[in-house]
């Protein structure tokens, strides 16, 4: 199985403060994606970055991926409280059309 | 657009009763997903379509589990007979596959209890 592992499976931080998690897959991939998920809500997507990239970023989000080590680590700076929420990552095989998703990373932002 | 829909929101059942989810996708999409999200088991793929044709059912479960796409603005997911352990919540995607771009766009669920 190449599904992604994220780490920690849980993280606690202030407002203002710098939260990051991390993925592991296993196979080779054609993208990486990160999405959020609210309690008790669908998935919302985030960001993707593919495989010959190295660094992304969109708004307070930066997104790293490391081919050789098949891991991808996902920044959020200046958190908020409305940042609070499940974090998955998810890839896309090469050659294949679907994601598959990592257990996800809860992360509590309190105020 | 108003994204992708799904209904009910919450449907409780009786074990053996047949349950059936209903899903939108996004106008023009052309990939629709069936997942299933459990505390144990995470989130699972268990079905997907590509021009309302079933491209890969290797995620269903059992024989329990069917899902149709008539057309390109509705699929369903059936489950007959519905059992205790097929509590979970279910979720539609749908996509656009442009340049293998893959962006899912998720409905609001289906939170499924079965007594």
């Amino acid at each position: 199985s190449q599904q992604g592992e994220e780490d920690p499976q849980a993280l606690s931080i202030q407002e203002g403060e710098n939260a990051t998690m991390n993925c592991s897959y296993k196979t080779s991939i054609n993208n990486l994606q990160w999405y959020r998920q609210n309690s008790g809500r669908g998935l919302v997507h985030l960001i993707l970055i593919r495989s010959n990239e190295r660094e992304k970023h969109s708004g307070r989000l930066r997104v790293t991926l490391d081919t050789s080590k098949k891991s991808s680590s996902l920044l959020i700076t200046a958190s908020r409280a409305a940042d609070t929420a499940s974090y998955f990552c998810a890839t896309v095989a090469s050659g294949y059309s679907t994601l598959t998703f990592g257990k996800g990373t809860m992360l509590l932002v309190s105020p | 657009d108003a994204g992708v829909i799904q209904s009910p929101r919450h449907e409780v059942t009786e074990m053996g009763q047949e349950v059936t989810l209903r899903c939108k996708p996004i106008s023009g999409h052309d990939y629709l997903f069936w997942y299933r999200q459990t505390m144990m088991r995470g989130l699972e793929l268990l079905i997907y379509f590509n021009n309302n044709v079933p491209i890969d059912d290797s995620g269903m479960p059992e024989d329990r589990f069917s899902a149709k796409m008539p057309n390109a603005s509705f699929s369903t997911l059936k489950i007959q007979p519905s059992e205790p352990r097929d509590s979970a919540v279910y979720f539609c995607a749908s996509s656009f596959a442009s340049g293998k771009r893959n962006e899912q766009f998720f409905g609001p669920g289906t939170r499924l209890t079965v007594l």
